[in-house]
């Protein structure tokens, strides 16, 4: 089963719309990590949210970690051609910390000029 | 320049053949992975090593081998005995004391 699911898992928006996107966990998260990818290239880092209620701001994407909900979501604001690509969430879900991460499948994005 | 960098950016092999995935790193950081990614499947664990001459497997280890005997480079081996290899292949660099991964920009090895 997959530990963290990515939703919707594609998303088509025209050019100037807001969009959210989530990611959800069957485990407590203890950091949660967003990432986006443009198709064919590693992963770029976006943002990180370690506490309950944390939500964080770069350019025109916020993300908001909701600890009771065990779930995250990215929210991009009037959305541009350049946030196009796929939006990966990675988490770390062991107590105490852990070396590794579990990561979504990704949710892609398309953004029609 | 400081980064993170896999080569080849593609890599085409016969099945049978063992190919060796090359990822190097400046950013000082103690801790390297390996990650697979196929269409619809995010990302998969292969291989991690926290410091130099020492490595643990991941998920997906079987068919796969790794060094690190410095702690700039820690390359990836896919042997024959990965059953479908044909893949996106991502190394990222973890700082101690960071909770942040760091990937490089990946290397698609195709199998024929």
């Amino acid at each position: 089963s997959q530990e963290l699911e990515q939703s919707p898992q594609s998303l088509i928006v025209q050019e100037g719309k807001n969009l959210t996107i989530n990611c959800t966990s069957s485990k407590t998260l203890y950091g949660l990590y967003w990432y986006k990818q443009k198709y064919g290239e590693g992963l770029i880092f976006l943002m990180m949210l370690q506490k309950g209620g944390e939500e964080k701001s770069h350019e025109k994407i916020t993300a908001k970690l909701d600890e009771k909900k065990q779930q995250s979501s990215l929210h991009i604001t009037a959305s541009q051609p350049s946030h196009a690509g796929i939006y990966l969430c990675g988490a770390d879900i062991e107590k105490g910390g852990s070396e590794k991460l579990v990561f979504g499948k990704g949710m892609k994005l398309t953004v029609n000029p | 320049d400081g980064g993170i960098t896999q080569s080849p950016k593609y890599l085409f092999r016969k099945e049978g053949q063992n190919v060796t995935l090359s990822c190097e790193q400046n950013l000082n950081h103690d801790a390297m992975y390996w990650y697979r990614q196929d269409p619809g499947q995010g990302l998969r664990l292969i291989y991690y090593s926290q410091i130099v001459n020492d490595f643990q497997k991941g998920d997906i280890a079987e068919g796969y081998s790794v060094s690190r005997e410095k702690k700039e480079s820690f390359p990836l081996t896919v042997t024959s005995a990965q059953k479908n290899p044909t893949a996106f292949y991502l190394c990222a660099t973890k700082n101690r004391g960071t909770d942040t991964q760091y990937f490089g920009p990946g290397t698609r090895l195709t199998v024929l």
